[in-house]
């Protein structure tokens, strides 16, 4: 079982709707989460970075996450087209050695339709 | 400010052969982080680097290895390849004292192995 499962999609949804985005952890020593957005033919750039459980909004884009359920959710409002892309959630944790390594999801590939 | 950037983008090596990679950290940023992304498996540590040193190394073969200049200049090669071992190669650089574990990306090489 891996340490950090995401539901690859892909996701298609028309333009206006809310996308929820999904992973869940089996590690408990992860405490920092992050979200990573990847376009096609692209590196993966930092979207979201959270550190403890609740509720992080910016703009459009709102982390969650629940440590307890060993939980992290990405909700996109009113999505656009120049929303697609693969979305991948990361984690690590703040152990010596541990903490420069991140632990990502597969990713999940959201289509966003105009 | 330029980022962080990767050479060659795309390459084609036919099995049995070598490769080599680099990657231009961000100005100022010292540890450099290579990872490889396959559709089957996402996204893989494979080391880190900090001050010309490695500090992490995730669980690939021993023909696949790397090291780091003074002026925080990265190569990765990867010996005798396999089918196996095409992906896109991603670097990744991160602040200095920075412990959360956030990246910035290069753009990848898209290795091809026939």
């Amino acid at each position: 079982q891996k340490e950090v499962e995401q539901d690859p999609g892909p996701l298609s949804v028309p333009e206006g709707a809310i996308v929820s985005l999904n992973c869940t952890y089996s590690n408990s020593a992860f405490q920092y989460f992050m979200w990573y957005r990847q376009y096609s033919r692209k590196g993966p750039e930092l979207l979201m970075y959270t550190y403890s459980s609740g509720n992080k909004e910016d703009g459009r884009f709102t982390a969650q996450v629940d440590k307890s359920s060993k939980y992290i959710s990405l909700f996109i409002r009113d999505s656009q087209p120049s929303d697609s892309a693969t979305y991948l959630c990361a984690m690590s944790s703040i152990s010596s050695g541990s903490a420069r390594q991140l632990t990502f999801g597969s990713g999940t590939q959201l289509t966003v339709l105009p | 400010k330029a980022g962080v950037t990767q050479t060659p983008r795309y390459l084609i090596k036919t099995r049995g052969q070598q490769v080599t990679l680099s990657c231009s950290p961000i100005s100022g940023h010292r540890s450099v982080s290579w990872y490889q992304q396959t559709p089957g498996q996402g996204l893989q540590f494979l080391f880190e680097y900090f001050s010309e040193t490695q500090r992490n190394k995730g669980n690939f073969p021993g023909r696949f290895s790397g090291r780091q200049f003074s002026n925080s200049r990265s190569e990765m090669n990867v010996s005798t390849l396999e089918l196996g071992d095409s992906a896109l190669y991603l670097c990744a650089s991160r602040r200095a004292g920075d412990l959360t574990g956030e990246l910035f990306f290069g753009e990848g090489s898209r290795l091809t192995v026939l």
